[in-house]
């Protein structure tokens, strides 16, 4: 069964300062979806980032970005010039690719503080 | 627009009573979810249905049933059995964006006990 780990339950981060969210996972499967999802205090689900586990280049989405190390089940978001806007909590998650409907899996989660 | 509604977005229950959480999504997915999320914690899987009149459990089924009668309609129903209801409760779906995947979530519904 798969599983997914964050080690860092809360973190906090100067203004504009850039910080590291770890996550790592367990799976047999050769090709998988991971996922950082944001849930800022209004508690929607709001994607941050994905990464297809056979792209070997990491994901960027402007400030946002990530280390997929897959041999080593490694999946750490690093937020660039961080804003307030950017706190929240922030869940890594896993999910199968399409062959399988199966279930997606999340992380317990990291609240993240940014301070101005 | 396209998207996942779930209703109502706060909901109160009575001691001995089933209530019933809607989620509806008009995205066409076969996938659908719910996930259960107490204060301060990560997301734990209900239960999960992969198509119309299928659905299986997750990791804290006991107490929830759910039905898929429709493609669009995945509602979840938190029975008295269920002794700890107290929490906040998400429903998704998945899809394919830009030829990937990911998963689409409701606003979601806090369920409380009165």
């Amino acid at each position: 069964a798969q599983t997914v780990t964050q080690s860092q339950p809360e973190m906090s981060v100067q203004e504009a300062e850039t910080v590291t969210l770890s996550c790592t996972y367990d799976t047999s499967e050769s090709n998988y979806y991971l996922f950082w999802y944001k849930q800022p205090p209004s508690r929607q689900m709001i994607l941050v980032i994905r990464q297809e586990a056979y792209k070997q280049q990491n994901a960027t989405e402007n400030r946002f970005s990530v280390n997929f190390q897959k041999a080593a089940k490694s999946f750490s978001l690093k937020i660039s010039d961080s804003q307030l806007g950017d706190t929240a909590m922030y869940f890594c998650a896993f999910m199968k690719t399409e062959t399988s409907y199966d279930k997606v899996i999340f992380g317990p989660g990291t609240s993240l503080s940014v301070i101005p | 627009d396209g998207g996942i509604t779930q209703s109502p977005k706060y909901l109160f229950r009575k001691e001995g009573q089933n209530v019933t959480l809607s989620c509806e999504q008009n995205l066409n997915h076969d996938a659908m979810y719910w996930y259960r999320q107490d204060p301060g914690q990560g997301l734990r899987l209900i239960y999960y249905s992969q198509i119309v009149n299928d659905f299986q459990k997750g990791d804290i089924a006991e107490g929830y049933s759910v039905s898929r009668e429709k493609k669009e309609s995945f509602p979840l129903t938190v029975t008295s059995a269920q002794k700890n209801p107290t929490a906040f409760y998400l429903c998704a779906s998945r899809g394919r964006v830009h030829r990937s995947e990911k998963l689409f979530f409701g606003s979601g519904t806090q369920l409380s006990v009165l």
